[in-house]
Parts: structure tokens; sequence; C-alpha cells
């Protein structure tokens, strides 16, 4: 089982709809999470971080942490053309030597 | 303004050249890593540094070096022991290990 593991799409949205994107993780001590977003060409860029359950908001989008069944999620609201870009799903494995370790990234293209 | 720095942009390299990629933060951040990318896939970690004058290698170090002399700095040399070099390298740091990365702009090394 990879450590980090997400769709790697496309997620197609339309336009000001809610998108949902998806990360399991393997390693049941981990104890922090983070996304991040990549527009093409570019390099990734931190928008959330959590590490606790439950739900984290940061304007449009909220993150979502669920330990017992290992699974973090991030939600985007009123999604916008200039959401479209991969989202990397990343995770402290305690036992890794505080490492992060990167999903493969999911991509999101959001329809005018 | 307080950032991480990569240089040069675009790195082109003949083969059996040995090059070296820049990076500098001046976050005053503990850990340092670098990564490299390729089209379509997640970021595997090549080497990082908790901490002056120590690093360790990641998942994919071979035909790659490095130094942390200095704590804003993390040059990463590409060897001609690397036979696929040819990726998008990212460094990134972090205040500590385990903590939030935030990451530089990239090198994109092309060899000819």
């Amino acid at each position: 089982q990879k450590e980090v593991e997400q769709n790697s799409g496309p997620l197609s949205v339309p336009e000001g709809a809610i998108a949902s994107l998806n990360c399991t993780y393997s390693d049941r001590v981990s104890q922090s999470f983070f996304w991040y977003r990549q527009y093409s060409g570019k390099s990734p860029e931190l928008i959330m971080s959590i590490y606790s359950n439950g739900d984290k908001e940061d304007g449009r989008f909220t993150a979502q942490l669920n330990k017992a069944s290992q699974y973090v999620s991030l939600l985007i609201r009123d999604s916008q053309p200039s959401d479209s870009a991969t989202y990397l799903c990343a995770v402290t494995i305690m036992n890794r030597d505080d490492k992060i370790i990167f999903g493969k990234g999911t991509r999101l293209h959001i329809l005018p | 303004d307080g950032g991480i720095t990569q240089s040069p942009k675009y790195l082109f390299r003949k083969e059996g050249q040995n090059v070296t990629l820049s990076c500098e933060q001046n976050l005053n951040h503990d850990a340092m890593y670098w990564y490299r990318q390729d089209p379509g896939q997640g970021l595997r970690l090549i080497y990082y540094s908790q901490i002056v004058n120590d690093f360790q290698k990641g998942d994919i170090a071979e035909g790659y070096s490095v130094s942390r002399e200095k704590k804003e700095s993390f040059p990463l040399t590409v060897t001609s022991a690397q036979k696929n070099p040819t990726a998008f390298y990212l460094c990134a740091s972090a205040l500590a290990g385990g903590g939030e990365q935030f990451f530089g702009p990239g090198t994109r090394l092309t060899v000819l």
C-alpha cells in the first residue's frame, strides 16, 4: 500500500460548485497533514495545514481530517477557474525521521 | 522580503558534466529539502538537512550530492553519475523537521 494516495483525476467541477479532493494515508501515527496547490510549471504552494480531527476552514477552503479512517480531504467552495491546478496531499510520517510524504496529486479542472 | 530563492531558473547540462543548483532562504528555517519532480509524477526526496553541517539521503540520492555549511544555503550538485537528470528540481525549507514546508520557484534542468 502506498503511504499517501490520491486519485490522479482529472476532476472536473463546474464553476461555482464545491470541489472535493480526497487523500488516504497508511501510517496510523501520522500527526501533520498538508494540502498544496501546484499550477502547471510552478512550484507547490501551501494552502492548508491540519493537525487534529475535524474541520478547519480558511476562506473558501476547508480541510477535513479523520484519523480513525486515515482520511484527509480538501473542499473548495464557490470554485473558480483560477482554482484549476494540481492539489498535493502531504503527510508527516513520524517513524520516517519526520519527513513529509507527498501524494502524486489530483488534477482539478474548473469548467467555466 | 522573506522567502526561498533558487537559481538558475533554467539550466542546460551536457552529458558528463556536474552542475550545481543553488537554494537560499532567509526565513531562519533549520530544515531544508531537495525534491525532484518528473512530468506527471509526485515529488521525490533527494536529500534533506535538519541542521547545519548535517544532512541525510532521501529516497533517490544516487548521483546527487549536497552541503549545508550555512543555515541559509543548501546547494545541490547533480553529478555525471546521475543517468537521467532531466527534471524539475524543487528546494523547500521548514522551521523544523516535519513542519510546514515552503518551496522555492524551482530549477528546470535539461540534459542536452
